[in-house]
């Protein structure tokens, strides 16, 4: 991708667990925002962490930012059939008028 | 927060032929961004728009095939031209909630091409 990679690239898991997802990208970022996209539809925007952040919460969602490390990673407790998706990370690049995108995690909650 | 609408939702085009994508939202922005979604695949970034200048194009991705208009702070045309079925994609419009790169980025609900 242009800006970095997610790990894993699919993840299946039981409803109940918990799901971790880690994104790693290229270069110095103003901030770095979690999306969820469901099969075919339009982007939901989760949470957004800011470069002199580094843990954020929103309801069920933790997400942590490791800036020496170039690295996020997004949490999910308590998954449900519901979070089954695609979960993308995307930075908004420091010193330039860039978003990009990582590659993507596809999540399937078993129920 | 910014709410975005494009225009077609959809399209299903004969190979050579051009589509003309519209992207509409409801308060002025300084930049639009435009991004190409493969079957599949992540979303990749084509150009950026700045009103009164030419966009800023990424990587792979030239004016010829996208052009790109942007008439005013709420409105940009994106051209897919002289269309193959590798163009087949979902193409999106994105803006910055408030003063980019600070705030939310938000997006608008994709025009699906099909080409034949």
């Amino acid at each position: 991708s242009q800006q970095g990679e997610e790990d894993p690239q699919a993840l299946s898991i039981q409803e109940g667990e918990n799901a971790t997802m880690n994104c790693s990208y290229k270069t110095s970022i103003n901030n770095l925002q979690w999306y969820r996209q469901n099969s075919g539809r339009g982007l939901v925007h989760l949470i957004l962490i800011r470069s002199n952040e580094r843990e954020k919460h929103s309801g069920r969602l933790r997400v942590t930012l490791d800036t020496s490390k170039k690295s996020s990673s997004l949490l999910i407790t308590a998954s449900r059939a519901a979070d089954t998706a695609s979960y993308f990370c995307a930075t908004a690049l420091y010193n330039f008028n860039k978003f990009y995108f990582g590659s993507g995690t596809k999540l399937n909650v078993k129920p | 927060s910014a709410v975005i609408s494009q225009k077609p939702s959809r399209d299903i085009c004969q190979r050579g032929t051009s589509l003309t994508i519209q992207c509409q939202v409801d308060s002025q922005v300084t930049m639009m961004f435009w991004y190409r979604q493969q079957p599949g695949q992540s979303l990749t970034l084509i150009a950026t728009a700045n009103q009164g200048s030419e966009a800023t194009y990424e990587s792979g991705f030239v004016i010829d095939k996208f052009p790109i208009s942007r008439p005013n702070l709420t409105f940009s045309t994106l051209t897919v031209s002289n269309l193959s079925p590798e163009d087949s994609s979902i193409y999106l419009c994105s803006v910055n909630g408030g003063d980019y790169p600070t705030d939310t980025q938000y997006f608008g609900p994709g025009t699906r091409l099909t080409v034949l």
